[in-house]
Parts: C-alpha cells; structure tokens; sequence
C-alpha cells in the first residue's frame, strides 16, 4: 500500500517568506508525527497529532511554526517568516496509533532551503 | 527530558566484519527504545525495537540489539555486515508522553 507522502519534495524560498509543507501520513493512521533534521543530526521532535487535535506541540521552535490536522488525515506544517536558521529536512510520520512501543512509519520528508 | 547518545559518528568496516554501534538513553521510567535505518535515498524504516519482554531483540535483515537496563544501553550489533548494510543508523526513544527523540546517527560504510 502507499506510504507517507510530503510535498514538496523541495522547496527553496527567502528569507521572511511563509512556507508550507503537506503530509499525507497512511490511510488509517490516527497518530501523526513531524520532525525536523538538520544536517548531521538526528530527527527532533517538533509536534504531533492525535486524530485532528495537536496531543503535543512542545517541539515547535516558536510561534512562527504552526501545524494543522483539520480532518484527521493529511497535515500541513506551516512556518511565517523563515529564517535561514530554518533550513533543514522536514519529516513526517505516521503510526496506526498513539503509543511509545508503536513503529512509526517516516514519509521522504521535505528539503527547506532558506536564502 | 529524554536524550540519546550514539557515540560513533562514522564506523568504516569491510564486509563481513562485525558490527556494534552505541546508544545509551538518559530516561529512566517505562522503557521503548527503536533502531531505525535510512538507506542511500531512502525513507527512515524501522530496523527493530525493544519493548518488554527479551532484552535481546531480533530486527530485520541479521541486525540484534541488547537492552541493558543498568547501563542504560541498547547497542546495535551484526555479526556479518554486508555492502548493503551501508546507511545510517539512529537510535530512538520516547518519553511517557509520547515525544521521540532521537540519536544524531552514526553513517556507516561497507566496503566490498
């Protein structure tokens, strides 16, 4: 079956811009996850979903990180006025449920690059 | 908060050499702990992952991790790389609230 998509793949935008990065998690998932990795690190928690509600948005860097649900499936991460400090791989993930033992299942993420 | 450590940065091993990789947590309540894999342009895919039960877990593709309580570890290991091993690896774990947080990963490189 289909896994996690993200689009765009890439995106290229300047500084002081609003950006926004979709994900489709897998059909049927209730839990939804974004990170961020920058380069030579790991992935960092930045919020996630239980159905439509954000369970936990401790991660988001500050308020100009955003992140909706609206229906429970796909997500929108949004960032307003990017800073070049916000270039970085965006991830998205999915598990069929909320839980710290459950995999969670990753999308290709999106490349930021803030000029 | 939780934190994880991966203490090897970059391991080079030539195929069929034996790998261990690092990871100890700081997180000491109810314990989950994850290896995932990224392989050359690909997703992040889970490898394997402990949550009760044996402390030695089986993962995909002949990879094994021991979960040490007293040490706080959960190291990698694989008796017999091959080429296609080659990737990175990260260690993962969450917290009771459900955030994951992760090891900064170690690249490994097989050379045939």
């Amino acid at each position: 079956g289909a896994g996690v998509s993200q689009t765009p793949s890439n995106k290229v935008t300047e500084k002081g811009k609003y950006v926004e990065l979709r994900c489709d998690p897998i059909s049927g998932h209730t839990a939804l996850y974004w990170y961020r990795q920058s380069l030579g690190q790991g992935p960092e928690f930045l919020i996630y979903f239980q159905g439509t509600g954000a369970a936990d948005d401790s991660g988001l860097p500050n308020d100009r990180f955003f992140a909706v649900r609206p229906e429970g499936s796909v997500s929108t991460l949004k960032i307003q006025r990017t800073e070049r400090g916000d270039s970085a791989v965006y991830l998205c993930a999915s598990s069929p449920q909320l839980g710290t033992s459950v995999e969670q299942f990753f999308g290709p993420g999106t490349r930021l690059t803030v000029l | 908060a939780q934190s994880v450590s991966q203490h090897n940065h970059h391991v080079i091993l030539s195929e069929a050499a034996s790998l261990e990789l690092g990871c100890n947590y700081s997180y000491g309540g109810t314990v989950n702990l994850f290896w995932y894999v990224q392989y050359p342009g690909q997703h992040l895919q889970l490898l394997l992952k402990y949550f009760s039960g044996d402390p030695l877990v089986k993962g995909i593709k002949g990879f094994e991790a021991e979960f040490i309580k007293s040490k706080f570890s959960f190291n990698l290991r694989k008796p017999s790389v091959q080429w296609s091993d080659t990737a990175e690896y990260f260690c993962a774990a969450p917290e009771a609230g459900n955030q994951f947080y992760f090891g900064t990963g170690t690249s490994l490189t097989v050379i045939p």
